[in-house]
């Protein structure tokens, strides 16, 4: 199993771009989350799926939009970047949204310019 | 004002001894709380999860202990390897609440 695998690893990108980050988890989890972590602060929640056909915003949501594509995948759209969402993402996943174990994925570092 | 507060904000210590980390929250009312282990450059990786009726937690050489009437944890490491060095975050989270809210985190280095 290679449990939550995030694309790409790394990306730079020119304000006003856009572009989608990918996860995919071979857990057969129901809740998926995509998180921002930002130097100094605790990961900050984004949007998550508790299952799938569901999303819902968490703390950080404005210009951010998500798709949970099928069971396995969770993806998360910049429309328009903007230097403010230089950050790291983090996706993740849980099997039910409860005390289960919660499973990160590498992360990917992403950089607006 | 964030729900999770975390000291020390950075700790270092030697190889072989023990630490203790400390875990404040505010996040009402209560559902579980967990630590996680956070390697440079990785996703967290989760070391312990404890629900109101527990008061503590093992793994390993991690012991993790709540007491929900103060609303304090701490995630004590006994006897520290240099693999240790990472950063250690506590997460809360509020019933019936879809949301978990992360400390900052600690940061420990462990030296030889």
């Amino acid at each position: 199993n290679a449990g939550v695998t995030q694309t790409p690893k790394f990306q730079v990108l020119k304000t006003g771009q856009s572009m989608t980050l990918q996860c995919a988890q071979d857990m057969n989890h129901n809740s998926m989350y995509w998180y921002r972590q930002d130097p100094g602060m605790g990961l900050r929640l984004i949007y998550y799926s508790a299952s799938e056909g569901t999303t819902d915003k968490g703390e950080v949501p404005n210009g951010y939009n998500v798709s949970r594509l099928n069971k396995r995948e969770f993806s998360l759209r910049l429309e328009s970047a903007a230097p403010s969402q230089t950050s790291v993402y983090f996706c993740a996943s849980t099997a039910s949204h409860s005390t289960d174990t919660q499973y990160f994925g590498p992360g990917t570092r992403l950089t607006v310019l | 004002k964030n729900q999770v507060e975390q000291s020390p904000q950075s700790l270092i210590i030697l190889e072989g001894k023990n630490c203790t980390l400390q875990c404040n929250y505010t996040v009402s009312p209560f559902s579980n709380l967990r630590w996680y282990k956070q390697d440079t450059g990785r996703g967290p990786v989760s070391l312990t999860i404890m629900t109101f009726s527990e008061n503590t937690k093992s793994n390993g050489r991690y012991t993790a202990t709540l007491d929900a009437d103060t609303k304090q944890s701490s995630l004590h490491i006994t006897a520290s390897q240099l693999s240790d060095s990472a950063s250690y975050i506590c997460v809360v989270s509020a019933y019936n609440n879809n949301d978990m809210r992360f400390g900052a985190g600690t940061r420990l280095t462990v030296k030889p």
